[in-house]
């Protein structure tokens, strides 16, 4: 069974451009959530998906969105980026409508430097 | 609003000792609680959960709705056990999984 892939692995952008980062959730999984990853601040959760709608958000400017498609797959966008949004993006998937007993599946990440 | 608190960023013990990383939450209901690990150059992976009682590598961690507290223990460390340990709170059925700051153990001989 594989796991949760994200791609690309590695992106390096200048201030000012956008970019869209994708995640493969496991086969069967519906949810998928995405987290922003620095060293100073942990894991900050972004927003997560349920069935192609946006179930959940955190607490970060409009440059940052997302959106889920109908085979569950999802991508997140950052528009007129800044050097602080330098850090590694997560995705993780979940099989159910919440995570109890379940958790989430994490993904190796997207680091994304801004230069 | 939901809340997960780790106050150490390192914690640094000698092999056979003890571990205790400390968490506290925040949140008004009843909580689902978890540990996350994170190995040197590996995904971050599930742990434990509160809800299964279980003990994964030695590692166990007791809900205490007084305290609001969920600490992760080991009776005795061994060096694979150096990583970044997270714990994350989900609230009611379909909230989001927020996670604390992390706490690095480092575990030497």
């Amino acid at each position: 069974k594989a796991g949760v892939t994200q791609t690309p692995r590695y992106l390096i952008k200048t201030r000012g451009q956008q970019v869209t980062l994708s995640c493969s959730p496991i086969s069967g999984h519906r949810s998928v959530s995405w987290y922003q990853q620095t060293p100073g601040q942990g894991l900050q959760f972004l927003f997560e998906y349920f069935s192609e709608t946006q179930r959940n958000k955190g607490n970060f400017p409009g440059r940052f969105s997302g959106r889920q498609f109908s085979n569950s797959r999802s991508e997140m966008n950052v528009s007129t980026l800044e050097l602080g949004d330098s850090a590694l993006y997560l995705c993780a998937s979940s099989p159910g409508s919440n995570t109890l007993n379940y958790g989430y599946t994490f993904g190796s990440g997207t680091r994304l430097t801004v230069v | 609003a939901q809340r997960v608190t780790q106050p150490e960023k390192l914690l640094s013990v000698f092999k056979g000792a003890p571990v205790e990383l400390k968490c506290n939450y925040s949140y008004s209901g009843s909580p689902e609680l978890f540990w996350y690990v994170q190995y040197s150059r590996q995904r971050l992976q599930l742990l434990l959960r509160h809800i299964s009682r279980e003990s994964i590598k030695g590692f166990t961690a007791d809900l205490n709705k007084g305290e609001t507290s969920f600490h992760l223990k080991k009776p005795f460390a061994q060096e694979e056990d150096s990583a970044m340990y997270y714990c994350a709170l989900s609230g009611q059925a379909g909230t989001a999984l927020i996670f604390g700051k992390g706490t690095t153990l480092s575990v030497s001989s």
